[in-house]
Protein backbone atom coordinates (compact mmCIF):
# COMPACT_ATOMS: atom_id res chain seq x y z
CA UNK A 1 0.00 0.00 0.00
CA UNK A 2 1.39 3.18 -0.41
CA UNK A 3 2.78 4.80 2.30
CA UNK A 4 2.42 8.55 1.18
CA UNK A 5 -0.32 9.41 0.09
CA UNK A 6 -0.23 13.03 -2.16
CA UNK A 7 -2.74 15.26 -3.54
CA UNK A 8 -4.21 16.42 -5.75
CA UNK A 9 -3.13 14.58 -9.02
CA UNK A 10 -2.95 17.62 -10.72
CA UNK A 11 -3.62 21.20 -10.53
CA UNK A 12 -3.11 24.42 -12.71
CA UNK A 13 -2.83 27.84 -11.38
CA UNK A 14 -2.50 31.43 -13.00
CA UNK A 15 1.10 32.77 -13.13
CA UNK A 16 1.71 34.63 -9.73
CA UNK A 17 -0.51 32.07 -7.68
CA UNK A 18 0.37 30.20 -4.94
CA UNK A 19 0.06 26.08 -5.91
CA UNK A 20 -0.37 23.77 -3.27
CA UNK A 21 0.44 19.97 -2.86
CA UNK A 22 -0.19 18.03 0.58
CA UNK A 23 0.92 14.36 1.39
CA UNK A 24 -0.34 12.53 4.14
CA UNK A 25 1.66 9.37 6.05
CA UNK A 26 1.31 7.26 8.43
CA UNK A 27 4.10 5.96 9.69
CA UNK A 28 5.28 7.93 13.14
CA UNK A 29 9.03 6.88 12.39
CA UNK A 30 9.25 9.34 9.28
CA UNK A 31 12.04 11.86 10.00
CA UNK A 32 12.70 13.21 6.79
CA UNK A 33 10.59 14.68 4.59
CA UNK A 34 12.03 15.89 0.90
CA UNK A 35 10.18 17.26 -2.17
CA UNK A 36 11.26 16.06 -5.33
CA UNK A 37 10.51 18.34 -8.78
CA UNK A 38 10.51 16.32 -12.58
CA UNK A 39 10.68 18.25 -15.56
CA UNK A 40 9.83 16.38 -18.38
CA UNK A 41 13.17 14.06 -19.70
CA UNK A 42 14.68 14.77 -16.71
CA UNK A 43 15.18 12.98 -13.21
CA UNK A 44 13.55 14.22 -10.64
CA UNK A 45 15.48 16.40 -8.45
CA UNK A 46 15.54 17.87 -4.59
CA UNK A 47 13.66 20.84 -4.32
CA UNK A 48 13.71 21.51 -0.76
CA UNK A 49 13.10 18.85 2.84
CA UNK A 50 12.12 18.98 6.39
CA UNK A 51 12.49 17.56 9.45
CA UNK A 52 9.90 17.15 12.07
CA UNK A 53 11.26 19.22 14.47
CA UNK A 54 10.32 22.22 12.55
CA UNK A 55 6.45 23.35 11.19
CA UNK A 56 7.51 25.40 8.09
CA UNK A 57 10.80 25.85 5.62
CA UNK A 58 11.34 28.32 2.89
CA UNK A 59 13.76 27.76 0.69
CA UNK A 60 13.32 30.50 -2.57
CA UNK A 61 9.56 30.59 -3.68
CA UNK A 62 8.83 27.53 -2.30
CA UNK A 63 7.58 26.38 1.41
CA UNK A 64 7.23 23.22 3.37
CA UNK A 65 4.11 23.70 6.16
CA UNK A 66 4.57 20.07 8.68
CA UNK A 67 1.84 19.30 11.20
CA UNK A 68 3.38 16.04 13.06
CA UNK A 69 0.16 15.72 14.91
CA UNK A 70 -2.00 15.57 11.47
CA UNK A 71 0.92 13.50 9.78
CA UNK A 72 0.73 15.94 7.08
CA UNK A 73 2.59 18.02 5.01
CA UNK A 74 2.62 20.32 1.81
CA UNK A 75 4.34 22.31 -0.40
CA UNK A 76 3.40 26.02 -1.39
CA UNK A 77 5.19 27.54 -4.73
CA UNK A 78 5.01 31.38 -4.04
CA UNK A 79 4.29 33.78 -7.33
CA UNK A 80 4.63 30.97 -9.67
CA UNK A 81 5.78 30.95 -12.62
CA UNK A 82 5.34 29.11 -16.10
CA UNK A 83 8.89 27.49 -15.78
CA UNK A 84 7.70 26.20 -11.96
CA UNK A 85 5.00 23.43 -14.56
CA UNK A 86 6.84 20.41 -13.31
CA UNK A 87 5.63 16.96 -11.56
CA UNK A 88 6.30 17.26 -7.55
CA UNK A 89 6.83 14.48 -5.59
CA UNK A 90 6.87 14.71 -1.91
CA UNK A 91 8.75 11.57 0.09
CA UNK A 92 9.14 10.17 3.67
CA UNK A 93 11.92 8.11 5.13
CA UNK A 94 12.93 6.59 8.53
CA UNK A 95 16.58 8.62 8.01
CA UNK A 96 18.50 4.90 7.35
CA UNK A 97 15.65 3.82 5.29
CA UNK A 98 14.30 3.53 1.48
CA UNK A 99 12.09 6.96 0.59
CA UNK A 100 8.54 6.45 0.33
CA UNK A 101 7.29 8.32 -2.62
CA UNK A 102 4.00 10.25 -3.11
CA UNK A 103 2.27 9.42 -6.61
CA UNK A 104 3.01 12.59 -7.80
CA UNK A 105 1.54 16.17 -8.62
CA UNK A 106 1.63 17.51 -12.23
CA UNK A 107 1.56 21.51 -11.55
CA UNK A 108 0.55 23.62 -15.24
CA UNK A 109 1.33 27.59 -14.26
CA UNK A 110 -0.31 29.07 -17.38
CA UNK A 111 1.12 32.77 -18.15
CA UNK B 1 31.23 12.04 -10.70
CA UNK B 2 29.46 14.95 -10.10
CA UNK B 3 25.98 13.02 -10.87
CA UNK B 4 24.32 9.92 -11.82
CA UNK B 5 25.12 8.62 -15.18
CA UNK B 6 22.82 6.24 -16.43
CA UNK B 7 23.43 4.87 -20.32
CA UNK B 8 21.90 3.94 -22.41
CA UNK B 9 19.85 6.83 -22.09
CA UNK B 10 17.29 5.26 -24.72
CA UNK B 11 17.01 2.18 -25.17
CA UNK B 12 14.50 0.64 -28.17
CA UNK B 13 14.15 -3.69 -28.06
CA UNK B 14 12.20 -6.54 -29.60
CA UNK B 15 10.03 -8.11 -27.74
CA UNK B 16 11.73 -11.37 -26.00
CA UNK B 17 15.06 -9.92 -26.11
CA UNK B 18 17.00 -9.33 -23.43
CA UNK B 19 18.56 -5.55 -21.72
CA UNK B 20 21.02 -4.30 -20.00
CA UNK B 21 21.01 -0.88 -18.29
CA UNK B 22 24.15 0.97 -16.45
CA UNK B 23 24.29 3.16 -13.77
CA UNK B 24 27.38 5.00 -12.67
CA UNK B 25 26.60 6.80 -9.01
CA UNK B 26 27.71 9.75 -7.70
CA UNK B 27 31.54 8.90 -6.31
CA UNK B 28 31.14 8.05 -2.45
CA UNK B 29 27.77 7.64 -2.36
CA UNK B 30 27.38 3.69 -0.38
CA UNK B 31 23.06 3.70 -1.44
CA UNK B 32 21.98 2.91 -4.96
CA UNK B 33 18.28 2.58 -5.81
CA UNK B 34 16.28 1.77 -9.24
CA UNK B 35 13.17 3.15 -9.79
CA UNK B 36 10.47 2.42 -12.78
CA UNK B 37 8.57 5.15 -13.95
CA UNK B 38 5.86 4.30 -16.38
CA UNK B 39 4.26 7.15 -18.91
CA UNK B 40 2.93 9.83 -16.60
CA UNK B 41 3.26 8.19 -13.75
CA UNK B 42 4.81 7.80 -10.20
CA UNK B 43 8.14 6.02 -8.86
CA UNK B 44 7.82 2.72 -8.93
CA UNK B 45 10.53 1.15 -6.51
CA UNK B 46 12.87 -1.64 -7.98
CA UNK B 47 15.66 -2.68 -5.93
CA UNK B 48 17.99 -0.82 -3.55
CA UNK B 49 21.97 -1.39 -2.43
CA UNK B 50 23.22 -0.46 0.58
CA UNK B 51 26.85 -1.00 1.32
CA UNK B 52 27.88 -4.46 1.63
CA UNK B 53 24.30 -5.62 2.75
CA UNK B 54 22.08 -7.99 0.95
CA UNK B 55 20.16 -5.93 -1.58
CA UNK B 56 16.63 -5.22 -0.99
CA UNK B 57 14.67 -6.95 -3.89
CA UNK B 58 11.46 -6.15 -2.54
CA UNK B 59 9.62 -3.97 -5.60
CA UNK B 60 11.77 -6.14 -8.64
CA UNK B 61 7.98 -7.39 -10.79
CA UNK B 62 9.05 -10.31 -11.69
CA UNK B 63 11.99 -12.81 -11.86
CA UNK B 64 12.90 -11.31 -15.19
CA UNK B 65 14.19 -8.46 -13.48
CA UNK B 66 17.72 -8.98 -11.85
CA UNK B 67 20.34 -5.94 -10.50
CA UNK B 68 23.95 -6.41 -9.32
CA UNK B 69 26.18 -3.65 -7.94
CA UNK B 70 30.04 -4.51 -8.74
CA UNK B 71 32.69 -2.85 -6.30
CA UNK B 72 29.96 -1.05 -4.11
CA UNK B 73 29.97 1.57 -7.31
CA UNK B 74 28.34 0.56 -10.88
CA UNK B 75 24.91 -0.73 -11.18
CA UNK B 76 23.17 -3.01 -13.65
CA UNK B 77 19.90 -3.59 -13.88
CA UNK B 78 19.22 -6.55 -16.50
CA UNK B 79 15.90 -7.22 -17.88
CA UNK B 80 15.58 -11.12 -19.45
CA UNK B 81 12.98 -11.83 -22.11
CA UNK B 82 11.62 -8.13 -22.79
CA UNK B 83 7.74 -7.71 -22.81
CA UNK B 84 5.89 -4.81 -24.06
CA UNK B 85 4.58 -3.99 -20.25
CA UNK B 86 8.24 -2.94 -19.00
CA UNK B 87 8.28 0.01 -21.64
CA UNK B 88 8.86 2.57 -19.40
CA UNK B 89 11.58 5.19 -17.84
CA UNK B 90 14.65 3.39 -15.72
CA UNK B 91 15.98 5.82 -12.90
CA UNK B 92 18.84 5.49 -10.68
CA UNK B 93 19.35 7.07 -8.01
CA UNK B 94 22.14 7.44 -5.20
CA UNK B 95 22.60 8.79 -1.61
CA UNK B 96 25.36 9.05 1.12
CA UNK B 97 22.51 6.64 3.13
CA UNK B 98 23.19 9.06 5.89
CA UNK B 99 21.01 10.57 7.64
CA UNK B 100 19.11 13.55 5.96
CA UNK B 101 20.64 13.04 2.44
CA UNK B 102 18.63 13.06 0.17
CA UNK B 103 18.74 11.25 -3.38
CA UNK B 104 19.87 12.69 -6.30
CA UNK B 105 18.68 10.83 -9.20
CA UNK B 106 20.09 10.12 -12.87
CA UNK B 107 18.38 11.34 -16.16
CA UNK B 108 17.06 7.63 -16.82
CA UNK B 109 16.83 5.22 -19.54
CA UNK B 110 13.87 5.31 -21.48
CA UNK B 111 13.15 1.63 -22.55
CA UNK B 112 10.77 0.88 -25.69
CA UNK B 113 9.73 -2.88 -26.39
CA UNK B 114 8.51 -3.22 -29.50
Amino acid sequence: QQQVKQSPQSLIVQKGGIPIINCAYENTAFDYFPWYQQFPGKGPALLIAIRPDVSEKKEGRFTISFNKSAKQFSLHIMDSQPGDSATYFCAATDSWGKFQFGAGTQVVVTP
Amino acid sequence: GAGVSQSPSNKVTEKGKDVELRCDPISGHTALYWYRQSLGQGLEFLIYFQGNSAPDKSGLPSDRFSAERTGGSVSTLTIQRTQQEDSAVYLCASSLASRGSGYTFGSGTRLTVV
